[in-house]
């Protein structure tokens, strides 16, 4: 199992331009999650999804958008890429037994993004 | 929302001395308390995990303590190893396994380095 992967690993953008991170996972886990990590302040989280077709926001879900066409996949947008950003971002999955979350989180290799 | 709070923000130990990484969280109702350590460049793993319902867990050199009156919970490494150099997290999460689906609150981070 490739457990759970990212695409891109590295990207550089221009304020005001457009990308699309993909989260992949081989673990049929439900639960799936997007965070950026930032200097001092931790992993937060940016949206989340508890199953395919569903989608919530996180913390600080401003400037992105997700969707989760299929169970294995979880996409994350930014439609107008601004330098605040400049960040980290992880995705991470879950499963759930018995219909409800296990909550150990499995974590990708990450996608370091930078917007100049 | 839940807060988590951790301390202290780096942690500098000789070869084969004890470390010790705080966190206190806000919601009461957190009841899922996981240890994460990424090491430079990596993705965060989880390392050891706690719930409620327990107030001490070990792991080799690793053991995590909860004062659930107190609402803190601690990281304990003994006989520290270069190895162990890294960033720790502790998260939290409210209603584990309910309607919570798994969201974790981090902290903001322990940078530990264990000197040779």
């Amino acid at each position: 199992n490739a457990g759970v992967t990212q695409t891109p690993k590295f990207r550089v953008l221009k304020t005001g331009q457009s990308m699309t991170l993909l989260c992949a996972q081989d673990m049929n886990h439900e639960y799936m999650y997007w965070y950026r990590q930032d200097p001092g302040m931790g992993l937060r989280l940016i949206h989340y999804s508890v199953g395919e077709g569903t989608t919530a926001k996180g913390e600080v879900p401003d400037g992105y958008n997700v969707s989760r066409l299929k169970k294995q996949n979880f996409l994350l947008g930014l439609e107008s890429a601004a330098p605040s950003q400049t960040s980290v971002y992880f995705c991470a999955s879950s499963y759930e037994s018995r219909g409800i979350s296990t909550d150990t989180q499995y974590f990708g290799p990450g996608t370091r993004l930078t917007v100049l | 929302g839940e807060n988590v709070e951790q301390h202290p923000s780096t942690l500098s130990v000789q070869e084969g001395d004890s470390a010790v990484i705080k966190c206190t969280y806000s919601d009461s109702a957190s009841n899922y308390f996981p240890w994460y350590k990424q090491e430079l460049g990596k993705r965060p793993q989880l390392i050891i995990d706690i719930r409620s319902n327990v107030g001490e867990k070990k792991d080799q050199r690793i053991a995590v303590t909860l004062n659930k009156t107190a609402k803190h919970f601690s990281l304990h490494i003994t006989e520290t190893q270069p190895e162990d150099s890294a960033v720790y997290f502790c998260a939290a999460t409210t209603n584990a396994g309910g309607t919570s689906y798994g969201k974790l609150t981090f902290g903001q981070g322990t940078i530990l380095t264990v000197h040779p």
